[in-house]
């Protein structure tokens, strides 16, 4: 059956510092998202993304964030200069469509900033 | 953005029982429904899409109620597999999907 994939499973790295997250969707689909879960707490929407384009984002996706599809396989999550509360679980997910489509989740990455 | 609540846990079974978690919505607009599951520390994962006139899926039964903005997800003959937390989602008519903050289910022999 075929997955999302995301590199690095775990990510540590120094408050400040800029991180990129890497995740290869499923391969016919069209609609990339990124969430992510702090320790404990829900899943949270952060970017949606189809067409080379962001479809929706949420009040967390700020300016620190930003989303690209450089090569036409990998769909990247880059955080500029990251903060303490910027640690959490990242996953990425793809779906078809988007119309009452489900959407499948990576294993995800958890990031830790120090 | 409205919220998604479900049912504190955590549920406590014996392997063979019944057991059901509800759900409601906040946000009429609401378009998909989705029961997903989640290991600890794992990926969520889909367990089955809601529709309007309820369906089934083995021993999965999931109900939706549009009137009273209402998800139900009910698991018969519980398996020791089945320990996860059940979370439930909602798209509100966007892309995003609005999880549950999840309902911890732990089957015991």
């Amino acid at each position: 059956e075929p997955e999302v994939t995301q590199t690095p499973s775990h990510q540590v790295t120094q408050m400040g510092q800029e991180v990129i997250l890497r995740c290869v969707p499923i391969s016919n689909h069209l609609y990339f998202y990124w969430y992510r879960q702090i320790l404990g707490q829900k899943v949270e929407f952060l970017v949606s993304f189809y067409n080379n384009e962001i479809s929706e984002k949420s009040e967390i996706f700020d300016d620190q964030f930003s989303v690209e599809r450089p090569d036409g396989s990998n769909f990247t999550l880059k955080i500029r200069s990251t903060k303490l509360e910027d640690s959490a679980m990242y996953f990425c997910a793809s779906s078809l469509t988007v119309s009452n489509q489900p959407q499948h989740f990576g294993d995800g990455t958890r990031l830790s900033i120090l | 953005r409205k919220e998604v609540e479900q049912d504190p846990g955590p549920f406590n079974v014996p392997e063979g029982a019944t057991v059901a978690f509800n759900c409601t919505y906040s946000n009429s607009a609401s378009q998909s429904f989705f029961w997903y599951r989640q290991d600890c520390r794992k990926e969520p994962k889909l367990l089955m899409s809601v529709y309007s006139s309820g369906n089934e899926d083995g021993r999965f039964t999931a109900q939706l109620n549009r009137a009273s903005q209402y998800i139900s997800l009910l698991i018969r003959d519980s398996k020791l597999s089945d320990s996860a937390t059940y979370l439930c989602v909602v798209n509100q008519a966007g892309t995003a999907l609005i999880f549950g903050k999840g309902t911890t289910l732990s089957v015991s022999s």
